[in-house]
């Protein structure tokens, strides 16, 4: 089984209030990513956990947390939501060893109003 | 300035014709590439990786890599109506135990019945 799952598909959140979106896979992959995908725009990388170590890119280290309590589950927390975290958020997993395929989730669609 | 560019944004085929897509990179880090394709309501899927010079074919996939020049490109050819879908190109970097994506936005594959 290749399969990424993420939950919900949709989710609908209110400005200024907390959104949690939970991954799932049972590849027993090493890594697991988080991307935000908006309308025109490439996916872009928000932060990844190697194992137990979370690392987060740059421009996006204030905005994001997640939480990764065993190897096969992964979140992304954001604190307050604002209108500009209105995208997709793909989930991903990839096993260690460099050039390895990198398998994605069917995302979650947040819409933040 | 994006670093890795794709074009066509959008292209239409004829079924049985010969699609070609482009991707060029910006950034002489990337020595990795990879091919995802995305079909509506699934998350991106790989097609295939390539990092030699030259060519690298898999079925009715031909992918060619000039590393001086940077540029991916994938060709299909007998292109059937299940290829029309998002194509995104994809640069790769290993490190912290991560396989990093930096994408481009994607062209849009239609192939016409």
């Amino acid at each position: 089984d290749t399969t990424v799952k993420q939950n919900p598909r949709y989710k609908l959140a209110r400005v200024g209030k907390p959104v949690n979106l939970i991954c799932s896979q049972t590849m027993n992959h090493d890594t697991m990513y988080w991307y935000q995908k908006k309308p025109n725009q490439a996916p872009k990388l928000l932060l990844f956990y190697y194992d137990k170590i979370l690392n987060r890119e740059a421009d996006t280290f204030e905005k994001f947390q997640s939480s990764r309590p065993n190897n096969s589950f992964c979140s992304l927390y954001i604190g307050s939501a604002g209108l500009e975290y209105s995208a997709m958020y793909l989930c991903a997993s990839s096993r260690e060893g460099g050039r390895t395929e990198v398998f994605f989730g069917k995302g979650t669609r947040l819409t933040v109003v | 300035q994006q670093k890795v560019q794709q074009s066509p944004e959008s292209l239409s085929v004829p079924e049985g014709g010969m699609a070609s897509l482009n991707c060029t990179s910006s950034d002489r880090n990337f020595q990795y590439f990879w091919w995802y394709r995305q079909h509506s309501g699934e998350g991106p899927k790989a097609l295939m990786s390539i990092f030699s010079d030259g060519d690298k074919k898999e079925g009715r996939f031909t992918a060619h890599l000039n590393k001086a020049s940077l540029h991916v490109s994938l060709h299909i050819r007998d292109s059937q109506p299940s290829d029309s879908a998002l194509y995104f190109c994809a640069a790769s970097e290993h490190a912290e135990g991560a396989d990093r994506l930096t994408f481009g936005k994607g062209t849009q594959l239609i192939i016409q019945p």
